[in-house]
Formats: C-alpha cells, sequence, structure tokens
C-alpha cells in the first residue's frame, strides 16, 4: 500500500530564506509523486509533479522538489520564500495509472516578512 | 481560466439529514474525483467517476455516500444520512484524462459541518 508522510504541520521562515518542506513516501511500486499548493478559499493547484527521468524537477513559482528513491523522498525546497508564498502545501502519491491521489496530512507555510 | 468550481462554500446541517454537495468540473473533462480532509487530518480520497460510472472508489465511501452527473456540466456527492464524523471540507476535482501526466484540477472545497 502506498502512504505519504509530511513531516511538520506547520513551518515558518523567513522571508528571503530557504524554504524546506519534507515529504517521505512508502510505495511497492515505483511511485509518482506531487506536490499541490492550496492558497485561502481556493483549490488545491499542482506546483510540480515526478513521473519519470530527471529527478530533480522544477515548477511554477521557483520551487522544485528531488525525487530521491534510496531515501523515499520528495522534498520540496525554493531558495528564498517570498510573502506570496505562504499557504497549505500538499504532497502527493499516485500509481503509474494515475488515477486517485494519496496525500500526505500537509504542512502548513508561514513567511515572516 | 478554465476552474472547477463547487458549492455551496459552506453547508451547515442536523445529523441524519440528507445533502447534496455540488461540482462543475472543467467542461472539456472526463474524469471526475471527490476527495474530502477531517480537519487536522489528511485529505482522503473517496470516489472516482468515469463514463457515468464509479471506477474506483475507497472504504469510506459506503451505502451512505453516491455520486451522480445529473446533466452534461454537474457532479454531485450526496450524503443520504449525515453523521458527525461526515464534518469535513469536501474537494471535487477533475482530469482530461487518466494517466499521471492528466493533471487533476481541484475546486475551492465545500466545508461540511453536521450538527
Amino acid at each position: 500500500a502506498q502512504s505519504v508522510t509530511q513531516l511538520g504541520s506547520h513551518v515558518s521562515v523567513s522571508e528571503g530564506a530557504l524554504v524546506l518542506l519534507r515529504c517521505n513516501y512508502s510505495s511497492s511500486v515505483p511511485p509518482y509523486l506531487f506536490w499541490y499548493v492550496q492558497y485561502p478559499n481556493q483549490g488545491l493547484q499542482l506546483l510540480l509533479k515526478y513521473t519519470t527521468g530527471a529527478t530533480l524537477v522544477k515548477g511554477i513559482n521557483g520551487f522544485e522538489a528531488e525525487f530521491k528513491k534510496s531515501e523515499t523522498s520528495f522534498h520540496l525546497t525554493k531558495p528564498s520564500a517570498h510573502m506570496s508564498d505562504a499557504a497549505e502545501y500538499f504532497c502527493a502519491v499516485t500509481l503509474k495509472g494515475g488515477g486517485k491521489l494519496i496525500f500526505g496530512q500537509g504542512t502548513e507555510l508561514s513567511v515572516k516578512p | 481560466e478554465p476552474e472547477v468550481t463547487q458549492t455551496p462554500s459552506h453547508q451547515v446541517t442536523q445529523m441524519g439529514q440528507e445533502v447534496i454537495l455540488r461540482c462543475v468540473p472543467i467542461s472539456n473533462h472526463l474524469y471526475f474525483y471527490w476527495y474530502r480532509q477531517i480537519l487536522g487530518q489528511k485529505v482522503e480520497f473517496l470516489v472516482s467517476f468515469y463514463n457515468n460510472e464509479i471506477s474506483e472508489k475507497s472504504e469510506i465511501f459506503d451505502d451512505q455516500f453516491s455520486v451522480e452527473r445529473p446533466d452534461g456540466s454537474n457532479f454531485t456527492l450526496k450524503i443520504r444520512s449525515t453523521k458527525l464524523e461526515d464534518s469535513a471540507m469536501y474537494f471535487c476535482a477533475s482530469s482530461e484524462a487518466r494517466g499521471v501526466n492528466n493533471e487533476q484540477f481541484f475546486g475551492p472545497g465545500t466545508r461540511l459541518t453536521v450538527l
């Protein structure tokens, strides 16, 4: 069975600081991994995804994530936080055929001026 | 830009009552999904729907739940007799096709409160 664990339900960084949101997965087959972001009163929006190929994937708004099979991780990073990055971030996994997404519990990112 | 819409944004109901949550997926999408998030817990998959039938459902999606595409635009989730534990944020999503390269687009959610 597949599962996703996000370490830290709440992360706070200063504007301009590095953002690191952690995601570990468990899967018996090669996973397909996603990061979604949810701004207040909006739906979940896809930030980036890993399916095959290059393990470092770049997404929107300057975010990127690296798939590390040996560590079963897919951590999300951004070199310099902006106030507009404040939101909730969800890591998710699915099987090769697509379909249902299995989510982590979410991490709320706060950005301090 | 096309988006998934959901109504109402917040629904309050009494235990035992029926509720219908409504979603309008993106118009050319063929796959539809419902997820829910109980406060403080993970977003959980409920059901997927394609070609007017359920393609996959989770253990949560028992006989109290049903989905329907009553016309060419709406996709609904019905809970027949609500329980306190049904209180959650319910998200609708749609995708053009099923594979991993087909992004699921999510609506803003309906917050259901069962009293």
